[in-house]
């Protein structure tokens, strides 16, 4: 089947800009997770979704951050004001939500690069 | 706090020689501790979990509660292993977030 999908793949910006990074996760995935992925700080958790609520926002980096998903199922990753420091590959990971910490399954990621 | 430290940013080894890349980790309570690996230009990908106790690719992984540790092993390397290897921890029992190290680049060369 398909697996967690993320769009766009490339997203070059102007400091100041906003962006929104798109996510699809696996159909039926209760679970979906904000990754992001950068040369100095490694993978580090922004935020993990239970349905359509956040009950861990603890790794977004500032209030410039924001996500929603809606309807279960796709989620939108938004950063204001973009800096350079924002650079960063940006990964969605979506699992099932049973009775144990089940496997994230990663979308290939959006690369964005803040000039 | 919960942290995952994996010493080594580069391993390089022949193929056919033994592997083990190291994981040492601090969390309070009882976590549940996963590798990830990423292929040169794939998705990350899941390896194997403790819990599985299972032999993938050949990768083997025990989890040590008294060292705190969850090193990974291959007794023969081969190319196709060379990748970015990550391990990582989460909250045993529910959907959480993934806690990974900064990860090991595996080399395998002839």
């Amino acid at each position: 089947g398909a697996g967690v999908s993320q769009s766009p793949s490339n997203k070059v910006t102007e400091k100041g800009k906003d962006v929104e990074l798109r996510c699809d996760p696996i159909s039926g995935h209760t679970a979906l997770y904000w990754y992001r992925q950068s040369l100095g700080q490694g993978l580090e958790f922004l935020i993990y979704f239970q349905g359509n609520s956040a009950p861990d926002k603890s790794g977004l980096p500032s209030d410039r951050f924001s996500a929603e998903r809606t309807g279960g199922s796709v989620s939108t990753l938004t950063i204001q004001r973009t800096q350079q420091e924002d650079s960063a590959v940006y990964l969605c990971a979506s699992s099932l939500n049973g009775p144990r910490a089940d496997t994230q399954y990663f979308g290939p990621g959006t690369r964005l690069t803040v000039l | 706090a919960q942290r995952v430290t994996q010493p080594e940013k580069l391993l390089s080894v022949f193929k056919g020689a033994p592997v083990e890349l190291k994981c040492n980790y601090s969390y309070s309570g009882s976590p549940e501790l996963f590798w990830y690996v990423q292929y040169s230009r794939q998705r990350l990908q899941l390896l194997l979990r403790h819990i599985s106790r299972e032999s993938i690719k050949g990768f083997t992984a025990d989890l040590n509660k008294g060292e705190t540790s969850f090193h990974l092993k291959k007794p023969f390397a081969q190319e196709e292993d060379s990748a970015m290897y990550y391990c990582a921890l989460t909250r045993t029992g529910t959907a959480s977030k993934l806690t990974f190290g900064t990860g090991t680049r595996l080399q395998v060369t002839l």
